[in-house]
């Protein structure tokens, strides 16, 4: 059975740091691109970024630039998500999801990041 | 990037068939055939109905199908049932940043 897990959320303030992890099991890991997809309360889906299987290639939404890294260790069955200087705005529930091509097939549940002073 | 466009909702009695919009631009749905449709039950994980404009993962109803047209993608439902009233999101991959962009969403509810 495919399942993913996040973990790592929490509440931070205002320029602080955090980093998501996603533990994958039940597939082979190093098959699939990955994602992480986020939703501010109230709000609807927003991509933040993705990773090919080896990490050679990873993309991210323009307002993360600079700030979040995805990166995966294929070894672990792994998936993260650092985020640095973290605003008010990164407020949401983070989850990290598998590729079937362009759409995302698995979920996990979610872990929620609350930014505030 | 700005998201896709959707209604905001839509609505149909049991056993009718709707169509959810969603339209980007030529930088998004316009060049790839990479658009997805997404159920979500408010504080669920999302689940994906359709990939890659008309495809069906294993375990999704054939009630639900999709397609494109220029700029525009559309997701039909079928036999429209209780169970499909909540939140549905269309998603494009767009060749600005090779990531992509959800739609704003759309309600559907039962009459």
């Amino acid at each position: 059975e495919v399942q993913l897990v996040e973990s790592g959320g929490g509440l931070v303030q205002p320029g602080g740091s955090l980093r998501l992890s996603c533990a994958a099991s039940g597939f082979i890991f190093s098959n699939y691109w990955m994602s992480w997809v986020r939703q501010a309360p109230g709000k609807g889906l927003e991509w933040v970024a993705n990773i090919k299987q080896d990490g050679s290639e990873r993309y991210c939404v323009d307002s993360v630039k600079g700030r979040f890294t995805i990166s995966r260790d294929n070894a672990k069955n792994s998936l993260f998500l650092q985020m640095n200087s973290l605003r008010g705005e990164d407020t949401a529930v983070y989850y990290c999801a598998r590729h079937l091509s362009s759409g995302l097939d698995y979920w996990g549940q979610g872990t929620l990041v609350t930014v505030s002073s | 990037q700005s998201a896709l466009t959707q209604p905001a909702s839509v609505s149909g009695s049991p056993g009718q068939s709707i169509t959810i919009s969603c339209t980007g631009t030529s930088s998004d749905i316009g060049t790839y055939n990479y658009v997805s449709w997404y159920q979500h039950h408010p504080g669920k994980a999302p689940k994906l109905m359709i990939y890659d404009v008309n495809n069906r993962p294993s375990g999704v109803s054939d009630r639900f199908s999709g397609s494109k047209s220029g700029n525009t993608a559309s997701l039909t439902i079928s036999g429209l049932q209780a169970e499909d009233e909540t939140d549905y999101y269309c998603s494009s991959l767009t060749s600005r940043t090779l990531t992509y962009v959800f739609g704003t969403g759309t309600k559907v509810t039962v009459l």
